[in-house]
């Protein structure tokens, strides 16, 4: 099983909006990510957590915050956004340590900011 | 200076070819090395991975990684319509750790009927 289920497959919200996107897998993994994808561009790191910790954040905005409850699970809480967050976002997992880092991503999640 | 770097195409190939994917990295510690398949709308799809030089094949794939060249290619034998997508071309830098991946711009194969 290489399962990642992210909900929702759509969203759609105001710029005074507060939503969560969730994001769980139960592969074992140890490592989740979070990616933005706009159009005809490739994925790009946000954020991962190594160990259900904070381990890399590549200066996103504080608009956009992380949380990880549990190994299963990766949430990503959003506020303020703004029309040009609008992308798919990603969440990936795989194993954290050695050399099987192989990632596998959810189906994502369109977010569309008006 | 980009660190994945990948011909964004489109790259047209007839049914029944190989088709052949290329990518280049930036980073000569990078340690891991990843095809992914993107059909429009969808989400990443990890075909192939390599760590070591030198050729892993898996069905109809074939991943070919040179660390002296930092370069890293895919080929698809037998090529057919269902093919037709994004390839992404992915390097992680760790090789005992979770750092994320770095993304080329990724390839458009076509595959002709």
């Amino acid at each position: 099983d290489t399962e990642v289920t992210q909900t929702p497959k759509h969203l759609v919200m105001g710029m005074t909006n507060k939503k969560s996107l969730k994001c769980e897998q139960h592969m074992g993994h140890r490592a989740m990510y979070w990616y933005k994808q706009k159009a005809k561009k490739p994925p790009e790191l946000m954020f991962v957590y190594s160990y259900e910790k904070l381990s890399i954040n590549e200066s996103v905005p504080s608009r956009f915050s992380p949380e990880c409850p549990n190994s299963s699970l990766l949430n990503l809480h959003l506020h303020a956004l703004q029309p040009e967050d609008s992308a798919l976002y990603l969440c990936a997992s795989s194993q954290s340590g050695g050399m099987n880092t192989e990632a596998f991503f959810g189906q994502g999640t369109r977010l569309t900011v008006v | 200076q980009k660190e994945v770097e990948q011909n964004s195409g489109p790259l047209s190939v007839p049914e029944g070819a190989i088709a052949s994917l290329n990518c280049t990295y930036s980073d000569r510690g990078s340690q891991s090395f990843f095809w992914y398949r993107q059909y429009s709308g969808k989400s990443p799809e990890l075909i192939m991975f390599i760590y070591s030089n030198g050729d892993k094949e898996d069905g109809r794939f074939t991943a070919q990684l040179n660390k002296a060249s930092q370069y890293v290619s895919l080929l698809i034998r037998d090529s057919q319509p269902s093919d037709s997508a994004t390839y992404l071309c992915a390097v992680n830098k760790s090789g005992g750790g979770a750092d994320g991946l770095t993304f080329g711009k990724g390839t458009h194969l076509i595959i002709q009927p």
